[in-house]
């Protein structure tokens, strides 16, 4: 069964700390991508990736910066994580071959 | 950033219902997508629309890629329990990146 795997379902990490959110996937995919979803916000994208040492800023990428050192591998992190950033965060993965994207099941994280 | 107005924002509705739900954007699309997420899990891909005017059905669900190429709909015939999550449209202008709506929340009451 292919699958996105991201490496923790909750996270509870303290102000100012550095936090690195990891995803896998299985199937690969060219196209890698890190939303946070807020109530009443929606899915918003904080970086994409369309290949290996590649990335892209989405809409939201202040506090935040990737790696891809590996085509199924692609991580997210919080330089100095802030209250602000407690949301829950989904990685998805994408062929250019095909439409939509296979999601992670999500991390929430919560910084206090 | 851009998002999607999706509609209505939250739902409460009866076991046996039908529901209706819509995606409208000011820009003009070529893919649109219908997702649900379950409480816990990741969005799952339920339908996808690839030209204006096209209807496509997935069991219960039935989804439609509006004439102007700026609105999507998506309706649930006859809703149960397990249709209980959030459901998201999302659209692509051609790119490998999608713009994702704000969310329909479903509760179905049994």
């Amino acid at each position: 069964d292919v699958k996105v795997t991201q490496s923790s379902r909750y996270l509870v990490k303290r102000t100012g700390e550095k936090v690195f959110l990891e995803c896998v996937q299985d199937m690969d995919h060219e196209n890698m991508f890190w939303y946070r979803q807020d109530p009443g916000l929606g899915l918003r994208l904080i970086y994409f990736s369309y290949d290996v040492k590649m990335k892209e800023k989405g809409d939201i990428p202040e506090g935040y910066s990737v790696s891809r050192e590996k085509k199924e591998r692609f991580s997210l992190i919080l330089e100095s994580a802030s209250t602000n950033q407690t949301s829950m965060y989904l990685c998805a993965s994408s062929s250019r071959a095909s439409y939509g994207y296979t999601f992670g099941s999500g991390t929430r994280l919560t910084v206090v | 950033g851009q998002q999607l107005n999706q509609s209505p924002q939250s739902m409460f509705i009866q076991e046996g219902e039908d529901v209706s739900m819509n995606c409208t954007s000011s820009s003009i699309f070529n893919t649109w997508l219908w997702y649900k997420q379950e409480p816990g899990e990741g969005p799952v891909l339920l339908i996808a629309l690839y030209k204006a005017g096209e209807l496509t059905s997935n069991g219960r669900l039935t989804a439609q890629f509006g004439i102007t190429r700026k609105d999507s709909f998506l309706n649930i015939s006859a809703s149960i329990p397990s249709d209980v999550g959030i459901y998201f449209c999302a659209e692509s202008s051609g790119t490998y990146k999608y713009i994702f709506g704000t969310g329909t929340r479903l509760k179905v009451l049994a």
